[in-house]
């Protein structure tokens, strides 16, 4: 059973277009973290969100959390080719257990 | 500035031979360490972490094992490696003190295994 879920798993657009994926869950999360990673790289956070409804931009990034803190939402504006990775959120549950990590959205965009 | 190291970045080994791949972490002491295993098309699994010298968590059992030498080295080891075993794995830090999952993970760049 995966307890994060990430829509769609792949996405291919052209630059300048909007996009938004998604991580779902039905369990509660402490906090909510965004990673970007790059072929042959390891995973670089993006942000961190913590109280249900906090929204935060990072440029042309906004990262929502849902009210009850079970998902999570990241929306590119005008996406760039350097926009390009595998998009991963993580959960940190309430207690001391390990992060969960979602499959990852593959993005593409295309110049 | 905190900087972690992994290597080899590529590895190409024989069903049944020993593993070893190892992580440093730079620029601070007493750091939360972590191996994670990245299938295609999967998420990162959590294999170990270590809080400390000597002291590794296991959280799915397998063919790998652990170690923590000093205090900014970790180790990931196999004595005889699965074809299963292939896979990208990530070594990450975090700061130490509170609660050890809850501290943001920094990675390392990987390293790719191909068991054949």
């Amino acid at each position: 059973t995966q307890l994060l879920e990430q829509s769609p798993q792949f996405l291919s657009i052209q630059e300048g277009e909007n996009l938004t994926v998604y991580c779902n869950s039905s369990s509660v999360f402490s906090s909510l973290q965004w990673y970007r990673q790059e072929p042959g790289e390891g995973p670089v956070l993006l942000v961190t969100v913590v109280t249900g409804g906090e929204v935060k931009k990072l440029k042309r990034l906004t990262f929502q959390f849902g009210d009850a803190r079970k998902d999570s939402s990241l929306h590119i504006t005008a996406a760039q080719p350097g926009d390009t990775g595998l998009y991963l959120c993580a959960g940190v549950r309430p207690g001391n257990t390990p992060l969960v990590f979602g499959k990852g959205t593959r993005l593409s965009v295309i110049a | 500035s905190q900087t972690i190291h992994q290597w080899p970045a590529t590895l190409v080994q024989p069903v049944g031979s020993p593993l070893s791949l190892e992580c440093t972490v730079e620029g601070t002491s007493n750091p939360n360490l972590y191996w994670y295993r990245q299938a295609a098309g999967r998420g990162l699994q959590l294999l170990f972490y270590s809080v400390g010298i000597g002291q590794i968590s296991s959280e799915v059992p397998q063919n790998l094992s652990a170690s923590r030498p000093q205090d900014r080295q970790f180790i990931l080891s196999s004595k005889k490696l699965l074809l299963s075993d292939s896979g990208f794995y990530l070594c990450a830090w975090s700061g130490g003190g509170g609660l050890i999952h809850q501290n943001i993970q920094y990675f390392g760049a990987g390293t790719r295994l191909s068991v054949l």
